[in-house]
């Protein structure tokens, strides 16, 4: 089972360029995450989606873009990269329930920036 | 601001022992509560999801309770082993899909 599915899975950027995170997913999930990790700061949110054609704001969302035009892709894109960027990028999906409860949540593999 | 706590931060232990790793959060109104496996340089791996109106999920060698009048769930972890090193994190879930993390206990367990 592929289940979350991220790529790239390492990338270094100079500072000023851009890039796209893709994550795919294949469980059917109408709910999709983007977060980093950083030592000593946790989980933080970036973005989420709770369907296609719909985004919004998590907790650290500036210079960070997303889109989700098909329900199983979810892209973070990142315009102007700059070194506070540097971090592992993690996907996430979980599935609606009844009372718009998410479901169990998983996650992909995860993406390593280095932003020079 | 939702706050989940995580204690000890770091735990080492001779394999076969029991243990028990601790997450607390301020908000009872929880949908669930979902503990996490981190292997370093992995992804996370589910381990167990509680729904707000259970008490207990049970898999394998892991058992997790939750204690929703409390703020509390404890992850046991029976006769750990060498494998069960990682770190564990819980992560609750109010407001339908809004997540909250703790900051995790790393977990060494010796031969």
């Amino acid at each position: 089972n592929a289940g979350v599915t991220q790529t790239p899975k390492f990338r270094v950027l100079k500072t000023g360029q851009s890039m796209t995170l893709l994550c795919a997913q294949d469980m059917n999930h109408e709910y999709m995450y983007w977060y980093r990790q950083d030592p000593g700061m946790g989980l933080r949110l970036i973005h989420y989606s709770v369907g296609e054609g719909t985004t919004a704001k998590g907790e650290v969302p500036d210079g960070y873009n997303v889109s989700r035009l098909k329900k199983q892709n979810f892209l973070l894109g990142l315009e102007s990269a700059a070194p506070s960027q540097t971090s592992v990028y993690f996907c996430a999906s979980s599935r609606w329930t009844s009372g718009g409860a998410s479901g169990e949540l998983f996650f992909g593999e995860g993406s390593r920036l280095t932003v020079l | 601001k939702q706050e989940v706590t995580q204690i000890p931060a770091a735990l080492s232990v001779p394999e076969g022992e029991n243990l028990v790793l601790n997450c607390s959060f301020t908000d009872s109104a929880i949908y669930n509560l979902q503990w996490f496996r981190q292997d370093p340089g992995k992804g996370l791996t589910s381990l167990l999801l509680i729904q707000s109106s259970q008490r207990e999920q049970t898999s394998g060698r892991l058992n997790a309770s939750l204690d929703k009048s409390s703020g509390r769930s404890t992850l046991y972890i029976a006769a750990s082993q060498p494998g069960d090193s990682a770190t564990y994190l819980c992560a609750v879930v109010y407001n339908f899909n809004k997540f909250y993390f703790g900051s995790g206990t790393k977990l060494n367990v010796k031969p």
